[in-house]
C-alpha cells in the first residue's frame, strides 16, 4: 500500500497526558499537512510542511501542539498536557507540488477521557 | 472571508435513486473546487477536481458540475448504492493561495436498501 499511512489509529488517553502520532506520506510527495477533524465537520488546518520546513501553522494549533518533519519525510504531530477539548480525528496528508491535491491517510481517532 | 456552504447537511435515499448535493462558496479569486468522499473512521477520498473553465466532469456515477458564475458546484450520484453512504466534502482553493484550502461541513449520505 503506497498511500498515506498514520499511526496509532486510535489513542484513548486521559486529561493531561502527552500523545504523539505519526504519519508517513506518499514517498515522492513534498508536502505534508495535519488537520483536525470534530464530528459533522470538515477538516480543519493544523499545520504544513514542505519537505522540512514548517510553513504554516493555524492559530488552532497552540502551544500545546507541535509538528515536526525532521528529514522531510515522515511527520509526527505531538500535544502536551491534552484536553478533553483535543478529542477529535486527526488527518494526515500529503501532495506534490501545483495545485495540491491531498492524499489523506485515515486518520489518528483521540479521545481524551 | 472565504466560506463553503454545503447542502443539504444530511440526506436519505433508497437504493438505486440519484441525488444531488450542493456546494456554494465565496472563495476568490477562485482557483478550483473539488469533491471528496469520506466513508465513516476514513481520510477523504478524491472524487473529482474542477478548475474555472470545467462546467462538468464524471467520475463513473458520480458527476460534479460548476458553475464559476454564481459560484455554485453540484454533485450528482446516480442509482445510488449502500456504498455511496458517506460524507461528501466540497473543497475550493483561491488562486495564489498555495497550500490553503477551504473545507465546507460536508454532505452525511445515507443510502437505505
Amino acid at each position: 500500500d503506497t498511500g498515506v499511512s498514520q499511526n496509532p489509529r486510535h489513542k484513548i488517553t486521559k486529561r493531561g497526558q502527552n500523545v504523539t502520532f505519526r504519519c508517513d506520506p506518499i514517498s515522492e510527495h513534498n508536502r505534508l499537512y495535519w488537520y483536525r477533524q470534530t464530528l459533522g465537520q470538515g477538516p480543519e488546518f493544523l499545520t504544513y510542511f514542505q519537505n522540512e520546513a514548517q510553513l504554516e501553522k493555524s492559530r488552532l494549533l497552540s502551544d500545546r501542539f507541535s509538528a515536526e518533519r525532521p528529514k522531510g519525510s515522515f511527520s509526527t504531530l505531538e500535544i502536551q498536557r491534552t484536553e478533553q477539548g483535543d478529542s477529535a480525528m486527526y488527518l494526515c496528508a500529503s501532495s506534490s507540488v501545483g495545485p495540491p491535491t491531498l492524499h489523506f491517510g485515515n486518520g489518528t481517532r483521540l479521545t481524551v477521557t | 472571508k472565504n466560506q463553503v456552504e454545503q447542502s443539504p447537511q444530511s440526506l436519505i435515499i433508497l437504493e438505486g435513486k440519484n441525488c444531488t448535493l450542493q456546494c456554494n462558496y465565496t472563495v476568490s479569486p477562485f482557483s478550483n473546487l473539488r469533491w471528496y468522499k469520506q466513508d465513516t473512521g476514513r481520510g477523504p477520498v478524491s472524487l473529482t477536481i474542477m478548475t474555472f473553465s470545467e462546467n462538468t466532469k464524471s467520475n463513473g456515477r458520480y458527476t460534479a458540475t460548476l458553475d464559476a458564475d454564481t459560484k455554485q458546484s453540484s454533485l450528482h450520484i446516480t442509482a445510488s448504492q449502500l456504498s455511496d453512504s458517506a460524507s461528501y466534502i466540497c473543497v475550493v482553493s483561491a488562486r495564489n493561495s498555495g497550500y490553503a484550502l477551504n473545507f465546507g461541513k460536508g454532505t452525511s449520505l445515507l443510502v437505505t436498501p
